[in-house]
């Protein structure tokens, strides 16, 4: 099976202070990832997918890739109490079910006022 | 825009009954999945449908049954449901298998 790893949390941050969520897997292959932030009691929503190497900025948030050592991670600059929520990695595999997204188990952060 | 819709919310049920949950999207994708997501386990893929008239097995098929209806709708069957497959159920649609996926709300199911 192969696998895709995050720090189950919590993070806690204070307002207005960089929040750094991390995800490491095991494929190498890889080629898609994408990062979910659920709310408790909520589905996932979709919030950053990065596709090469490198940054990718959308507003607060910035995606990190790098394929050599298998790891994605999520900035979020100037983190507000509403960003409290869990962050999914996701990780496009060529498992038994064919190429698959492979969830992590979630990173909890809390962002304190 | 309603996106995926799943019904029911929440469902109470006792070991050994049978119950669908339902799944619908108007974003005219191909691809729909079934998920469940347990404490500490992350979202784990049930059944997939990669197209119309396609179904196959994710990580945790047992105990599950499928059916793509039509493009638009995906249902997940429990036959005789057991302790073990409480938990929060939540269905997804893309594009296609390597695209960003789009989530219902979920149905919060416990099995007595």
């Amino acid at each position: 099976q192969k696998e895709v790893e995050q720090n189950s949390g919590p993070l806690s941050v204070p307002e207005g202070a960089i929040a750094s969520l991390n995800c490491t897997y095991s494929d190498r292959v890889s080629q898609s990832f994408f990062w979910y932030r659920q709310y408790s009691g909520k589905s996932p929503e979709l919030i950053m997918s990065i596709y090469s190497n490198g940054d990718k900025e959308d507003g607060r948030f910035t995606a990190q890739l790098n394929k050599a050592s298998q790891y994605v991670s999520l900035l979020i600059r100037d983190s507000q109490p509403s960003d409290s929520a869990t962050y999914l990695c996701a990780v496009l595999q060529n498992n038994n079910a064919g190429n698959m997204l492979t969830f992590g188990g979630g990173t909890r952060l809390m962002v304190k006022p | 825009n309603a996106g995926v819709t799943q019904t029911p919310k929440f469902q109470v049920l006792k070991t050994g009954q049978s119950m669908t949950l339902q799944c619908a999207q108007d974003m005219n994708h191909n691809s729909m999945y079934w998920y469940r997501q347990d404490p500490g386990m992350g979202l784990r893929l049930i059944y997939y449908s990669a197209s119309e008239g396609t179904t196959d097995k994710g990580e945790v098929p047992n105990g599950y049954n499928v059916s793509r209806l039509n493009k638009r709708e995906f249902s997940l069957r429990l036959e005789s449901a057991a302790p073990s497959q409480t938990s929060v159920y939540f269905c997804a649609s893309s594009d296609s298998p390597g695209q960003p996926q789009h989530f219902g709300d979920g149905t919060r199911l416990s099995i007595l």
